[in-house]
């Protein structure tokens, strides 16, 4: 079975500097990855996939991500945060042998200081 | 266009009581899923319809729970004799078919007391 490791529990990191979001998945041969963000009391978002295609996927409000096959990685980035980014951020692995549900990591919770 | 409803938004039961959640999904979407989201944690995937056939429930945690969705649209999640363990956010998700992205409603609070 599929599995996704969020390493960060929390990252703090001030206004306007880069941040990072660690995610890991289990190996497999046809997966689809994504990046989604949860607001306070609200649904989830998504940000960013992965389905095929150039490594580098850009998404919304300027994240993107890299999918390292050979780590089995799929980080995202930013290059400046700003406050409003503050927000739970789950990575999620679906893959095409067991059908398109989406299996998600615990969640990273991203804080922006000012 | 409307997004994925959800209702009710919050429900608070008694242990014993059974429960119902509700899903309106995106309008032409054929793929519904429901997932559980514990306090702290990233959703979990409970069942999966295709239009009105239900095509994987091997998330569902136990025999209380049921999921329907008779007429390939609304969707309904019913949990009888609900326990405290079964207190969590219920997330419905729709897809226009195999491989498209999902989209999250606002999901419903489950409180059992």
């Amino acid at each position: 079975a599929q599995s996704v490791t969020q390493l960060d529990s929390q990252v703090p990191v001030f206004e306007e500097a880069p941040v990072e979001l660690r995610c890991n998945y289990s190996s497999s041969v046809s997966v689809y990855l994504f990046w989604y963000v949860q607001y306070p009391n609200q649904g989830l978002q998504l940000l960013l996939k992965y389905l095929s295609g150039s490594t580098l996927v850009k998404g919304i409000n300027g994240f993107e991500a890299e999918f390292n096959k050979s780590q089995t990685s799929f980080h995202l980035r930013k290059p400046s945060v700003h406050i409003s980014d503050t927000a739970e951020y789950f990575c999620a692995v679906s893959d095409k042998r067991y059908g398109n549900k989406l299996v998600f990591g615990a969640g990273t919770i991203l804080r922006v200081k000012s | 266009g409307a997004g994925v409803s959800q209702s009710p938004r919050y429900k608070v039961a008694k242990r014993g009581q059974d429960v119902a959640l509700r899903c309106d999904p995106i309008s032409g979407h054929v793929s519904l899923f429901w997932y559980q989201q514990a306090l702290g944690q990233g959703p979990e995937f409970l069942t999966y319809f295709q239009n009105e056939a239900q095509l994987d429930k091997s998330g569902l945690p136990s025999d209380r729970f049921f999921a329907e969705r008779p007429e390939g649209s609304v969707s309904t999640l019913k949990i009888q004799r609900t326990q405290q363990e079964d207190s969590a956010v219920y997330l419905c998700a729709s897809s226009l078919g195999a491989g498209y992205t999902q989209y999250f409603g606002p999901g419903t609070r489950l409180t059992v007391l």
